[in-house]
């Protein structure tokens, strides 16, 4: 079954301890993202990346870090998470970045204490 | 200053009418939109699209009508159904990897 993984699906942390929610497509998609779901705000792209270690920022990247070693997994870190990370986060694919859906993960409802 | 906007949180509708869900968005340069339907704890999922270079584009129930000059697409979903009742999002991209959503509109289609 084609589909977008990530894990946790549930994190509750304290600020300053460094986490990492993992993200793995198995559709051989060059390009994957991530997104961070607010209240009022929708979803926003903090990072993307078109190809294995070819990564960039979306808008708003601050205290996230993102590395592409291999195509299918895309792992988010945060290295000193602090409350205002405090989000639904998903992550997403697709075959290639412009005129293609893309396709998400479930989500990871991350908190920050 | 959000570049895609959905001015409605909320709509509701008897089912079996239209749904109609509206986005206005301010960059010029997006030339692909994209609707995504989210249901409580899922991710997001693809409905429909629609290129720069067309003004309406229909797949089964729904149609995506885009309006250039006023900067403006519409969802239309006839006809609703309960299933139907979800988060719509509307989505931009200038052709790079960019992707802007608006915030959701709240869909609930009334039996």
């Amino acid at each position: 079954e084609a589909q977008v993984t990530q894990n946790p699906r549930y994190l509750i942390t304290v600020t300053g301890k460094k986490l990492t929610v993992t993200c793995s497509q198995n559709m051989n998609h060059e390009y994957m993202s991530w997104y961070r779901q607010d209240p009022g705000l929708g979803l926003r792209q903090i990072y993307y990346s078109m190809n294995v270690e070819v990564t960039d920022k979306g808008d708003v990247p601050e205290g996230y870090k993102v590395s592409r070693k291999e195509k299918r997994n895309f792992p988010l870190i945060l290295e000193s998470p602090s409350p205002n990370q405090t989000s639904l986060y998903f992550c997403a694919s697709s075959l290639s970045a412009a005129g293609y859906e893309q396709y998400f993960g479930p989500g990871t409802r991350l908190t920050v204490t | 200053d959000q570049q895609v906007k959905q001015n409605s949180p909320s709509l509701s509708v008897q089912e079996g009418r239209i749904s109609i869900l509206n986005c206005d968005y301010t960059n010029s340069m997006f030339d692909y939109f994209l609707w995504y339907k989210k249901y409580p704890a899922e991710g997001p999922t693809f409905l429909i699209s629609i290129s720069s270079i067309k003004d309406k584009n229909e797949d089964g129930r729904f149609t995506v009508f885009l309006n250039k000059s006023a900067k403006h697409l519409s969802l239309h979903i006839v006809p609703s159904q309960p299933g139907d009742s979800a988060v719509y999002f509307c989505a931009a991209s200038d052709g790079g990897q960019n992707f802007v959503f608006g915030p959701g509109t709240r869909l609930s289609v009334l039996p």
